[in-house]
């Protein structure tokens, strides 16, 4: 079974610059959620889908990110205009109805200059 | 709002011996996972415990949940050099939302 993909692995802007992130769940996983990392730290939620519903994006920095997750399937992260403080790791995970548990993707490193 | 600690943050030790990883959280949940992750790596799901008095074992970790006392350990016996990474403990409030902890940084010496 496939996990969870991610693309680009890496990504390096310059700040003002738009930057987007793709996230592919695993088959049959209804629930996907964006998380960010910065270094030496845990994940930290920024939004979560329910299909293609967005039920919790309190995280989520509205007025510089976005996000969405047209048919319920795959989830873009976008991010316009990036700052340097959005330098991070950026992590997609997703879970079934049946299990609560969370299996994460490689992760998008972001470094803005 | 919930908090979820662990200690120690890092951790240096002998191949061979044995040390306990801590994490507690402040508010009642039956939910808690533990994960490992590498550097430049994603998070490796280890364990998932959902009820007090949990154990689960894979190898030399083994992990359990007090629920009563908002505790879980994440134990390591005789260490080997291949059991460095970071570990994060995770809980769940019930709403799907997981609460990660800090990290611990284990570095395993030969």
């Amino acid at each position: 079974e496939a996990g969870v993909v991610q693309s680009p692995r890496y990504k390096i802007i310059e700040k003002k610059q738009p930057v987007a992130f793709w996230c592919n769940p695993i088959s049959g996983h209804n629930t996907l959620y964006w998380y960010l990392q910065n270094l030496g730290q845990g994940p930290e939620l920024l939004i979560r889908y329910e299909n293609e519903e967005a039920v919790d994006d309190s995280q989520l920095p509205k007025d510089r990110f976005s996000a969405e997750r047209l048919k319920g399937v795959d989830s873009t992260l976008k991010i316009q205009p990036a700052e340097l403080g959005d330098s991070a790791v950026y992590l997609c995970a997703s879970s079934s109805r049946i299990h609560n548990e969370q299996f994460f993707g490689p992760g998008t490193r972001l470094t803005v200059l | 709002e919930l908090k979820v600690e662990q200690n120690p943050l890092f951790l240096s030790m002998q191949e061979g011996k044995n040390y306990t990883i801590y994490c507690n959280y402040s508010t009642t949940s039956d939910r808690l996972y533990w994960y490992r992750q590498d550097p430049g790596k994603s998070l490796e799901s280890l364990f998932v415990l959902l009820s007090n008095g949990a154990v689960k074992q894979e190898g030399r970790l083994m992990a359990s949940l007090d629920t009563k006392a908002r505790l879980s350990t994440l134990h390591i016996t005789a260490a080997v050099h291949d059991l460095s990474a970071t570990y994060f403990c995770a809980v769940d409030r019930g709403t799907y939302k997981y609460i990660f902890g800090t990290g611990t940084r284990l570095k395993v010496l030969a």
